[in-house]
């Protein structure tokens, strides 16, 4: 049973354009949230995170969007550039848990020239 | 700062046979994790240390899978035997403290099993 979804295997935006990626989890003890970057044949980056007290985070051109009563979460990226494209994970930690994370499957995001 | 240090980055080995995985976390870095990657899914943590105790191991497969942080610095992943669905990449990665901040990812080891 998978506790946090990203239900699009794949995104292709222009250059310049916004990149809005989609998360959704089921867990309603997840109080924190984060979403990774993950280039080919190298481990996941952190890119930013939002606490379950907030309902949005920004740095710089990326900003995460928390929805608790619907238990969405969105990745935007204004604007995309094609250093962007990558794997995005979305991860959700439990309260308690002492920081563990559970992932989602990942989006491949496609920023063309 | 160097970042997390994990060999091989590549291992071939034939269902049954054993293999050992390294992993060297972020100097400093009280608190290490062991995820598996299964080809299309998101990583899944395997076993958390908090410096040389085991924090979780609750989705270790305790029947093949090992790991130990004798020092509280390196740690080693150990799998025997190998079964076909060990086929993954494995992602050691580590975070300054128990709570709080994010956690840094090393490149993974990718294991093939034959």
């Amino acid at each position: 049973d998978q506790q946090v979804k990203q239900n699009s295997p794949s995104l292709s935006v222009q250059e310049g354009r916004i990149s809005i990626l989609n998360c959704d989890y089921t867990n309603s003890m997840f109080d924190y949230f984060l979403w990774y970057k993950k280039y080919p044949a190298e481990g996941p980056t952190f890119l930013i995170s939002i606490s379950s007290i907030k309902d949005k985070n920004e740095d710089g051109r990326f900003t995460v969007f928390l929805n608790k009563s619907a238990k969405h979460l969105s990745l935007h990226i204004v604007p995309s550039q094609p250093g962007d494209s990558a794997v995005y994970f979305c991860a959700a930690s439990p309260r308690g848990s002492q920081g563990n994370l559970i992932f989602g499957k990942g989006t491949k995001l496609s920023v063309k020239p | 700062e160097a970042g997390v240090a994990q060999s091989p980055r590549y291992k071939i080995i034939e269902k049954r046979q054993s293999v050992a995985f390294w992993c060297n976390p972020i100097s400093g870095h009280a608190t290490l994790y062991w995820y598996q990657q299964i080809l299309g899914q998101g990583p899944k943590l395997l076993i958390q240390f908090q410096n040389n105790g085991v924090v979780d191991d609750s989705q270790l497969p305790k029947d093949r899978f090992s790991a130990e942080r004798l020092k509280g610095v390196d740690s080693t992943l150990k799998i025997q035997p190998a079964k076909l669905e060990d086929s993954a990449v494995y992602l050691c990665a580590s975070r300054l403290t128990a709570v709080g901040g994010e956690q840094y990812f090393g490149p993974g080891t990718r294991l093939t099993v034959t």
